[in-house]
């Protein structure tokens, strides 16, 4: 079945970058994505990369993808404490758009 | 503003009661879905529907049923409740028929606790 691995902590200084990494094991994926969620809410979708490209840039944050390792990432440049939350990543399974698996999340830390 | 209401954020239940959690979305979205928060597992699928009075088993499905009667509401229900049912469920939806690029959007969840 679908598997989708990240590390579970990630601990930055305000102003540096983050880089959350994750890899998964569907070959037939056709979108990833990026959740954050906050303390104590919902999960809102931050970023997603269609399965034909492997970078795409979004203000201060990049994805790259590389398909034949299946590993993805998400870079935050300038992390502000405001970027402390939990990044899940989730690819949608066996080739459907309507059907996530998620890693298990990645707590990011900011410190002042 | 596009909106999935879950009915309670925090409920306290006995072991053995009956447990409704209600789920609304406002966007006309064909898929719904429930998924269950714990620390260290991440998020885990119970149940899918992807059409009124439809349902699919996720990965988890032992313990729950759901019900779809109309389109915009998804109720997840626990029979019989356990103590290892205390987790956050987490209600989402999507556009369907393979649209879009399959966001799901989320409820702000409820947290159960069976003691």
């Amino acid at each position: 079945g679908e598997d989708v691995e990240q590390s579970l902590f990630l601990s930055v200084r305000e102003g540096d970058s983050s880089v959350i990494n994750c890899t998964y094991t569907d070959s037939s994926s056709t979108y990833l994505y990026w959740y954050k969620q906050e303390p104590g809410a919902g999960l809102q979708l931050l970023t997603y990369i269609f399965s034909n490209m492997d970078m795409k840039q979004d203000q201060r944050l990049t994805v790259l993808l590389n398909k034949k390792d299946k590993h993805l990432s998400l870079r935050i440049a300038d992390t502000q404490t405001g970027d402390s939350a939990i990044y899940f990543c989730a690819e949608a399974a066996g080739g459907s758009n309507y059907k996530l698996t998620f890693g298990k999340g990645t707590l990011l830390t900011v410190n002042p | 503003d596009v909106k999935v209401t879950q009915s309670s954020r925090y409920l306290v239940k006995r072991t053995g009661e009956k447990v409704f959690l209600e789920c609304v979305q406002d966007m006309d979205h064909e898929n719904m879905f429930w998924y269950r928060q714990d620390p260290g597992l991440g998020l885990r699928l119970i149940y899918f529907s992807y059409d009124v009075k439809m349902k699919e088993k996720g990965d988890i499905p032992e313990g729950y049923s759901v019900s779809r009667e109309k389109k915009e509401r998804f109720s997840l229900i626990l029979e019989s409740a356990s103590t290892n049912q205390t987790s956050m469920y987490l209600c989402a939806s999507s556009l369907g028929g393979g649209a879009g690029t399959g966001e799901l959007f989320f409820g702000e969840g409820s947290r159960l606790t069976v003691l």
